[in-house]
């Protein structure tokens, strides 16, 4: 059975601070399709990432990073020069090729503040 | 587009009443989701469908329902609500399943007491 961990529950940083937050995963797919998602204080669930099996290139888009690593089955999410902005829960999601229905599978999140 | 709209936003219920959380899309997508969001949990998928017509169940279905009778709406119904359903719902759609990002709904808040 597919199945994401996010071992980080909370982070606290400092504006400025760089960050990683960790996203392990399982599946026996050979295709599969990552996500992450971030979920700001106003509840709304904001798509930020996709990235397929076959493609590890890693992916920079401003501040963010994501750093995906088919050997250790992780696909860790990295924010440089944190911002107050950044402060919300973060979801990383793992979704099996195009299998019917219950493959949509969501980590427990990591709750990420930054102070001022 | 108004994406994915849910209503209502926020609803309380007394244990054994029954209501419909409604969902619908206008990007005419053929799939759609219910989760519900507790603390700790993650997203757990409730019941989804492929298309008009078609729905299964997901990983925590019991005390649910939905039907799909047009692409652009899916309504979720509590039978007989309990203080276990006290969470977030967030419906959600995407062109497919698997492959494509979902767009999520603003989510409803419901506390059964």
């Amino acid at each position: 059975a597919q199945k994401v961990t996010q071992a980080q529950t909370e982070i606290s940083v400092v504006e400025k601070e760089d960050v990683t937050l960790d996203c392990v995963y399982e599946t026996r797919d050979t295709t599969y399709y990552l996500f992450w998602y971030k979920q700001p204080p106003s509840g709304e669930l904001v798509f930020l990432i996709r990235r397929n099996s076959f493609d590890e290139q890693n992916e920079i888009s401003g501040r963010y990073s994501w750093n995906f690593q088919k050997s250790t089955s992780s696909f860790n999410f990295t924010i440089t020069a944190s911002q107050v902005v950044d402060s919300a829960v973060y979801f990383c999601a793992l979704s099996e090729g195009d299998n019917y229905g219950q493959n949509f599978v969501f980590g427990p999140g990591t709750r990420l503040s930054v102070l001022p | 587009n108004a994406g994915v709209t849910q209503t209502p936003k926020f609803q309380v219920l007394k244990t054994g009443q029954s209501m419909t959380l409604q969902c619908a899309q206008d990007m005419n997508h053929e799939y759609m989701s219910w989760y519900r969001q507790d603390p700790g949990m993650g997203l757990r998928l409730i019941h989804y469908s492929v298309g008009a017509g078609i729905t299964d169940q997901g990983e925590v279905p019991n005390g649910y329902n939905v039907s799909r009778s047009t692409t652009e709406d899916f309504p979720l119904r509590l039978l007989s609500a309990a203080p276990s359903q006290t969470s977030v719902y967030f419906c959600a759609s995407s062109y497919t399943q698997g492959a494509n990002q979902q767009y999520f709904g603003p989510g409803t808040r419901l506390t059964v007491t």
